[in-house]
């Protein structure tokens, strides 16, 4: 049974690094391409970053380039998160790919809140 | 980047009608557009993959067509568990990009 368990949110202060991370359960990491994608309060959803199931490519939304970093290791994916602003307070959901062959985000964790406020 | 431009941004409507909602790319996505649901306080729910293909698990009055810049998701003989909000996600190509979401309300 898949399994997203994401971890490490809570208040920071503007300008502050925070990692994120989600542990997966009930697959390999190593096959399936994953995504962090985020969600303000009250607002829609907003792609974060992907990472293809090699660990070989990474893309970012032009919002979070240069500052946040997704990485993976073998049970775990991560979003280590610099310079952080308030414009990054979200709901953070770990996505894993629905299947092998394929590059849909299905499965989702149930997130964990970042609040970036002084 | 690709834009997705989804509309209604909100419709109301009664259990047992139709409804469609839809999603325009700024250009031509193939059928790389998949539809999830989001119940209030939950993580989204994938619906529809490949502009068309319906999840395992998902009642058969979900039905998504289209292909290019113009998609489309329909609810046939609406239930109360389907008032929620909807959100379409193009993968065609980085970075991917979401429609601003459809929030279906109970008239």
């Amino acid at each position: 049974q898949v399994q997203l368990v994401e971890s490490g949110g809570g208040v920071v202060q503007p300008g502050t690094s925070l990692r994120l991370s989600c542990a997966a359960s009930g697959f390999s990491l190593s096959s399936y391409g994953m995504h962090w994608v985020r969600q303000a309060p009250g607002q829609g959803l907003e792609w974060v970053a992907s990472i293809s199931y090699d660990g070989g490519q990474k893309f970012y939304a032009d919002s979070v380039k240069g500052r946040f970093t997704v990485s993976k290791d073998t049970n775990t994916l991560y979003l280590h998160m610099d310079g952080q602003r308030r414009e990054d307070t979200a709901m953070y959901y770990c996505v894993r790919d629905l299947s092998l062959a394929t590059a849909w985000p299905g499965y989702w964790g149930q997130g964990t809140l970042v609040t970036v406020s002084s | 980047a690709i834009q997705v431009t989804q509309s209604p941004s909100s419709l109301s409507a009664s259990v047992g009608d139709t409804v469609t909602f839809s999603c325009r790319a700024s250009r031509g996505i193939r059928n790389d557009l998949a539809w999830y649901q989001q119940q209030p306080g939950k993580a989204p729910k994938l619906l529809i993959f490949g502009a068309s293909y319906l999840q395992n698990g998902v009642p058969p009055r979900f039905s998504g067509s289209g292909s290019g810049t113009d998609f489309f998701l329909t609810i046939s003989s609406l239930q109360p568990e389907d008032f929620a909000a909807y959100y379409c996600l193009q993968t065609y190509s980085y970075p991917h990009t979401f429609g601003q979401g459809t929030r279906l309300e109970i008239k």
